[in-house]
């Protein structure tokens, strides 16, 4: 079964510096959106993407967040500036329409030192 | 904004017995909910996927239903299993379904 791919698994960086989180989507969906999970704490919304543009964000997303699809597959989540407080497991998503199931990737746990 | 709440937050459980997960939500305008499952360290998987317009979906041992008029959807277990130890999501889209509200989950053990 076709599934959604996240790397790295892992990423410990350290505060101020920038980090790129890599997704694959799985190949016939359309929608692609990046939500985190604070440990202890509920799943959130990023923000989504749709037709090479964001097609909605949340207040999380501010300016030290963008999101790119920089070939046909990729799907990645740039943070240019690290804060402790981004420390977060980060899941990718995407689904073929909106409001069809989700199908979230393994997540990228970020660790900001 | 959308609010959804998950009861319990934790259940433990005998192998073998049947089981219910509540998920209410404040916006009954939704067109869909979904239930997922979560295990630690891991992704999101989705268990079912119910429209507004039905009132139940299953899926082997597992049955949601959704009142859409009282804001509730719950995930019935049945005969659960220790592979079934896992938290469990329920989700609500909003009118563009262009993100989902999650709950806090309901952390369940089933005992062996």
């Amino acid at each position: 079964e076709p599934e959604v791919t996240q790397t790295p698994s892992h990423q410990v960086t350290q505060m101020g510096q920038e980090v790129i989180l890599r997704c694959v989507p799985i190949s016939n969906h359309l929608y692609f959106y990046w939500y985190r999970q604070i440990l202890g704490q509920k799943v959130e919304f990023l923000v989504s993407f749709y037709n090479n543009e964001i097609s909605e964000k949340s207040e999380i997303f501010d300016d030290q967040f963008s999101v790119e699809r920089p070939d046909g597959s990729n799907f990645t989540l740039k943070i240019r500036s690290t804060k402790l407080e981004d420390s977060a497991m980060y899941f990718c998503a995407s689904s073929e329409l909106p409001g069809s199931p989700l199908h979230f990737g393994n997540g990228t746990r970020l660790t900001v030192t | 904004k959308q609010e959804v709440t998950q009861i319990p937050a934790a259940l433990s459980v005998p192998e073998g017995e049947n089981l219910v997960l509540n998920c209410s939500f404040t916006d009954s305008a939704i067109y869909n909910l979904q239930w997922f499952r979560q295990d630690p360290g891991k992704g999101l998987t989705s268990l079912l996927l119910i429209q507004s317009s039905q009132r139940e979906q299953t899926s082997g041992r597992l049955n949601a239903s959704l009142d859409k008029s009282s804001g509730r959807s719950t995930l019935y277990i049945a005969a659960s299993q220790p592979g079934d130890s896992a938290t469990y999501l329920c989700a609500v889209p909003t009118p563009t379904g262009n993100q989902f509200y999650f709950g806090t989950g309901t952390s369940l053990t089933v005992i062996p």
